[in-house]
């Protein structure tokens, strides 16, 4: 059920940005674009989430593609922390559905 | 503000006992959602439930498995006849209507 696609996995070192990717293609004008992660052994945790424009937090950044087709979350500087899977998930503007998840991007951050 | 708090954070049970997974929403938090994750597998939704309601129950198994959230009170996810293959971290979720908090998860082992 899961409209995204991720790339399995990616590697990274620390203190160095990651650029996380993720396609929605089919995506629906109401449609939020969610961002969770889930460290090893723990529940998953919320990231961030946009609608159109970009989105900058404490965590990270969210860009969303002008045509919406596309997003990606952006860590700064990666640190050992920030080793998970990383699951892009679309949701209803207003929803209280659930969520659906994907395989996601598992990350690898080198020391 | 508590987070949402789950236990026991690991329940073993031999096959054939019941198993009862306990979930304490965040404060003012109306919605709870639990989820199962199988040993290196995704997470799969299993049921939505508000206050004496259940929304959504299009992941939950049809038989064996119930769920309930009342008006006082955490809610439940309870397992009767457990079998090995009902093996897997069961985390809930609550939320507010915006994005979900999760649990740090009941990892139900079956002897």
């Amino acid at each position: 059920d899961a409209k995204t696609t991720q790339p399995n996995s990616m590697e990274s070192n620390e203190e160095e940005p990651v650029h996380l990717p993720c396609n929605h293609s089919t995506i629906s004008g109401t449609d939020y674009i969610h961002w969770y992660r889930q460290l090893p052994s723990q529940g998953p945790e919320y990231v961030i989430h946009g609608l159109t424009s970009n989105v900058n937090n404490r965590m990270a950044s969210l860009a969303i593609a002008e045509d919406r087709k596309s997003s990606t979350l952006i860590l700064h500087r990666a640190t050992l922390r920030d080793a998970a899977v990383y699951y892009c998930i679309l949701r209803a503007q207003g929803g209280s559905e659930k969520l659906v998840f994907g395989k996601g991007t598992k990350l690898t951050v080198n020391p | 503000n508590a987070g949402v708090m789950q236990n026991p954070r690991h329940l073993v049970r031999r096959r054939g006992q019941e198993a009862r997974l306990r979930c304490s929403p965040m404060k003012g938090h109306s919605h709870v959602y639990w989820y199962r994750q199988l040993p290196e597998e995704g997470l799969k939704f299993m049921v939505y439930l508000q206050k004496e309601n259940i929304i959504d129950e299009s992941g939950m198994p049809k038989e064996r498995f119930s769920a309930e959230f009342p008006k006082e009170g955490p809610s439940i996810l309870r397992i009767q006849q457990v079998v090995r293959g009902d093996s897997a971290a069961y985390f809930c979720a609550s939320s507010d209507r915006e994005k979900l908090f999760f649990g740090s998860g009941t990892q139900l082992s079956v002897l």
